[in-house]
């Protein structure tokens, strides 16, 4: 079965300090790619999502994210975090073949100071 | 709106009276999906259904059941609560069948319930 690693479960950082979050799954065949983010007190919202073509997706707010097919990898920056990006990200991996089956990681909670 | 949405949002009980917490969606999605989400341990899937009448276990289905009688309505059933079941719950839901690069597999979420069993 797949899984999802989160390597950080908590980050802390300053305004303006630079911002990424590591994801790795496990799964040697084709997959969607998603980042979710869970502000306080609120349900999942996505990020960005990578399905084909370009490696470097771009979503909401500033969010990049780097899918590296050789390492199974898909990191989540933001070049300049802001106090109001305090929040929990999670990396999710789809996979069709498996009935649209999506698996979370474990959740990374980011806390900025201002 | 395009929505899902959720009853209750929050919900005290016991251990092994009956609840149900309801999950409808207005957008004709066909997937629809229930999470529980844990300290440390991100979301976990429960229970999913690829369309009506069509519902499998996710990775964590044990002590919960589910129905789709309606494409709409995907009802999360707990028929004996226990305290490991204290948790927050999401429901999701979204087109099963690609229609296009793009938005075809990306998950609504509903505004999640959080469960207390004591």
């Amino acid at each position: 079965a797949q899984s999802v690693s989160q390597h950080n479960h908590h980050v802390i950082l300053s305004e303006a300090a630079s911002l990424e979050l590591g994801c790795n799954y496990s799964y040697g065949g084709t997959v969607n790619l998603f980042w979710y983010v869970q502000y306080p007190g609120q349900h999942l919202q996505l990020l960005l999502k990578y399905f084909s073509g370009d490696p470097l997706v771009k979503g909401i707010k500033g969010f990049e994210a780097e899918f590296i097919k050789s390492k199974f990898s898909f990191n989540l920056r933001k070049p300049s975090v802001q106090w109001s990006d305090t929040a929990e990200y999670f990396c999710a991996v789809m996979i069709k073949a498996a009935g649209n089956k999506l698996t979370f990681g474990g959740g990374t909670r980011v806390l900025v100071k201002p | 709106e395009a929505q899902v949405t959720q009853n209750p949002r929050y919900l005290i009980t016991v251990t092994g009276k009956k609840l149900t917490v309801t999950c409808s969606q207005n957008m004709n999605h066909e997937y629809m999906s229930w999470y529980r989400q844990d300290p440390g341990l991100g979301l976990r899937q429960i229970y999913y259904s690829m369309n009506v009448e069509v519902t499998d276990k996710g990775d964590v289905p044990e002590g919960y059941k589910v129905s789709r009688k309606e494409k709409r309505n995907f009802p999360l059933i707990l028929e004996s609560p226990s305290p490991n079941q204290t948790s927050l719950y999401f429901c999701a839901s979204s087109l099963a069948r690609p229609t296009g690069p793009g938005g075809a597999n990306v998950l609504t979420f509903g505004a999640g319930s959080r469960l207390t069993v004591l």
